[in-house]
């Protein structure tokens, strides 16, 4: 079966930075474009960032190009998101999230971490 | 970016009703448009792909429509464990936007 647990999460100040983290199980990690997808506060759901599955293509949210970075370990099978310069509207559960597809551009996200709370 | 509007933002239903949902791009998407369900405290959940595909497990009452810049997701028959809020997601082009989200309520 198919595993994202997203780990790293915590209540931080402003301006500090943190490293989200998401472990891959079930499934070939490095074939798969992966993302992180987040949720404020009585808000809907907002994409982040998406690698592709050797890493060399990335993409970001307007609202958070330059403060993040994603990046993958595939011999770890892991997903990472830094967060700098962290801000309030920073606040949400992160999520990280499969593609569907294997070929960059995806076909939307099929399997979905329980998420990680970040507090800011 | 393109721009997803969803509508209507909430709507009040009882079980057995039929219900759309839709989404509208600022662009042309051809079919690249997925739905998900979120319920509070869970992960979403894909319900369909290429603006029609129905995502394996997904009960036959859900079924998704449209083409271009126009989309819909319609529950046939609403079930007590339909009452959550849904987007849409266009997976077109980077960076992908959701719609606002659409939340289904009990009246």
């Amino acid at each position: 079966d198919v595993q994202l647990l997203e780990s790293g999460g915590g209540l931080l100040q402003p301006g500090g930075s943190l490293q989200l983290s998401c472990a891959a199980s079930g499934f070939t990690f490095s074939a798969y474009a992966m993302n992180w997808v987040r949720q404020a506060p009585g808000k809907g759901l907002e994409w982040v960032s998406s690698i592709s599955g050797r890493g060399e293509i990335t993409s970001y949210a307007d609202s958070v190009k330059g403060r993040f970075a994603i990046s993958r370990d595939n011999s770890r099978n892991t997903l990472y998101l830094q967060i700098n310069s962290l801000r309030a509207e920073d606040t949400a559960i992160y999520y990280c999230a499969k593609d569907m597809s294997s070929t960059w551009g995806g076909k939307g996200l099929d399997y979905w971490g329980q998420g990680t709370l970040v507090s800011v | 970016a393109i721009q997803m509007t969803q509508s209507p933002s909430s709507l009040s239903a009882s079980v057995g009703d039929r219900i759309t949902i839709t989404c509208r791009a600022s662009q042309g998407l051809g079919d690249d448009l997925s739905w998900y369900q979120k319920k509070p405290g869970a992960a979403p959940k894909a319900l369909i792909r290429d603006a029609s595909t129905l995502q394996n497990g997904v009960p036959s009452r859900f079924s998704g429509g449209g083409s271009g810049t126009d989309f819909t997701l319609t529950i046939s028959s609403l079930q007590a464990e339909d009452f959550a809020t849904y987007y849409c997601l266009q997976d077109r082009s980077h960076p992908w936007t959701f719609g606002q989200g659409t939340k289904v309520e009990f009246k």
